[in-house]
């Protein structure tokens, strides 16, 4: 399956922590990259791997996977981490394609 | 600093055909697979396909296959995405990424401002 499923919306307290989850049989086999997207704004990387957040992204953002589920954690939220949130990773094709999620809105109250 | 300078925003008619373009800098042009995502109003990234500029080995997502092509020109290290007959389905931003060289990791680590493109009658 070449799919990558994510819960639509989450919210969480100011400071409190969340975890967005992506969930696809290729994530048996490849870690997510997540990416962050805020209203007419371009995607910004910021996990990829293991838990590697690119220069630049706050240690807030932490990533983990297990099984067939990606997760990306965002610890202490703040109100400027209200945004749309989409993994990526490769799909099981062979042929080297990708997928995105679905993607999750996150609100921070 | 590497950058990826898109064309400006297209309105079209449906039918008429349009190449976009992603113009890479600040970094080897040759090395990187670059991608293509869409982003229909309102709706989540959709993953097109990509190309790696050093050969023009070119992927396409079963979704866009032969409903889009992609190429580059390495010798001016821009990076194209064109259609022959535009719908009005392919009302969308247009993203332009450039894949991460950390090897056996899929990501993309830089992205274009977006290329905005209208189709209507």
């Amino acid at each position: 399956s070449s799919e990558l499923t994510q819960d639509p919306a989450v919210s969480v307290a100011l400071g409190r922590t969340v975890r967005i989850t992506c969930q696809g049989d290729s994530l048996r086999n490849y870690y997510a990259s997540w990416y962050q997207q805020k209203p007419g704004q371009a995607p910004v990387l910021v996990i990829y791997g293991k838990s590697i957040r690119p220069s630049g992204i706050p240690d807030r953002f932490s990533g983990s996977s297990s099984g067939n589920t990606a997760s990306l954690t965002i610890t202490g939220a703040q109100a400027e981490d209200e945004a749309d949130y989409y993994c990526n990773s490769r799909d099981n094709s062979g042929n080297h394609l990708g997928v995105f999620g679905t993607g999750t809105k996150v609100t921070v109250l | 600093e590497v950058q990826l300078v898109q064309s400006g925003a297209e309105v079209k008619k449906p039918g008429e055909s349009l190449k976009i373009s992603c113009k890479g800098s600040g970094y080897s042009f040759t090395s990187h697979w670059i991608g293509w995502v869409r982003q229909m109003p309102g709706k989540g990234l959709e993953w097109m396909g990509f190309i790696y500029p050093g050969d023009s080995d070119t992927r396409y997502s079963p979704s866009f296959q032969g409903q889009v092509t992609i190429s580059a020109d390495k010798s001016i290290r821009t990076a194209y995405l064109q259609w022959s007959s535009l719908k009005a389905s392919d009302t969308a931003m247009y993203y332009c990424a450039r894949r991460g060289e950390v090897a056996g990791l899929y990501y993309f680590d830089y992205w274009g401002q977006g290329t905005l493109v209208t189709v209507s009658s």
